[in-house]
């Protein structure tokens, strides 16, 4: 089992449409959760992070942690064609930083 | 406020060689991180440097090496070069490791090993 594991897609979905990406992760302890967009060729860049559980905001972007299920997801609202990237969630464990393989995501125009 | 950059862009090497890549962290921040990201996959943890000290390492050969001067730069060491290190190479830092760090990822050195 991976420790942390995400479907490699690719996840298709129109413009205008909600992007449901999602994230779990095998170790209890793990305590802090990121979310990275990379484009092809480029290094990742952050989007959010989430500590604890519950629902965290930030414009068109909302991360959803659940601690007790072991998973951590991005939703992207009103989905658009420059958010067609690669979407990496990271898991801080015992000073740790583990990243998923990514999903490739695609907004088709 | 610059952010982490690294140098050389683009590197190539033929095999047997050694290959130095270099990151300069965010102003302020100690702790640098390395990855491997090689063409299609995930970024493989490599080396963890804060305050100088190597803090952890992730499951590579030994010939994958690095250091962290006092300045928080950090250098990546690569010896006796095998076609499978040809990746994209990322340095990131964070304030100082702390479990709540967020890490600043640089543009990346893609080393071709020829």
């Amino acid at each position: 089992q991976k420790e942390v594991e995400q479907n490699s897609g690719p996840l298709s979905v129109p413009e205008g449409a909600i992007a449901s990406l999602n994230c779990t992760y095998s170790d209890r302890g793990s305590q802090s959760f990121f979310w990275y967009r990379q484009y092809s060729g480029k290094s990742p860049e952050l989007i959010m992070s989430i500590y604890s559980n519950g629902d965290k905001e930030d414009g068109r972007f909302t991360a959803q942690l659940n601690k007790a299920s072991q998973y951590v997801s991005l939703l992207i609202r009103d989905s658009q064609p420059s958010d067609s990237a690669t979407y990496l969630c990271a898991v801080i464990r015992t000073y740790k930083y583990i990243f998923g393989t990514g999903t490739r995501l695609k907004v088709l125009a | 406020e610059a952010g982490v950059t690294q140098s050389p862009t683009h590197l190539i090497k033929t095999r047997g060689q050694q290959a130095t890549l270099r990151c300069s962290p965010i102003s302020g921040h100690t702790s640098v991180y390395w990855y491997q990201q090689a063409l299609g996959l995930g970024l493989q943890f490599l080396l963890w440097y804060d305050e100088g000290e190597e803090r952890n390492r992730g499951n590579f050969p030994p010939r994958f090496s690095g250091r962290q001067f006092p300045n928080y730069s950090s250098e990546l060491n690569v010896n006796a070069l095998e076609l499978e290190d040809s990746a994209l190479y990322l340095c990131a830092s964070s304030l100082n490791g702390g479990a709540s760090d967020t890490q600043y990822f640089g543009p990346g050195t893609r080393l071709t090993v020829l």
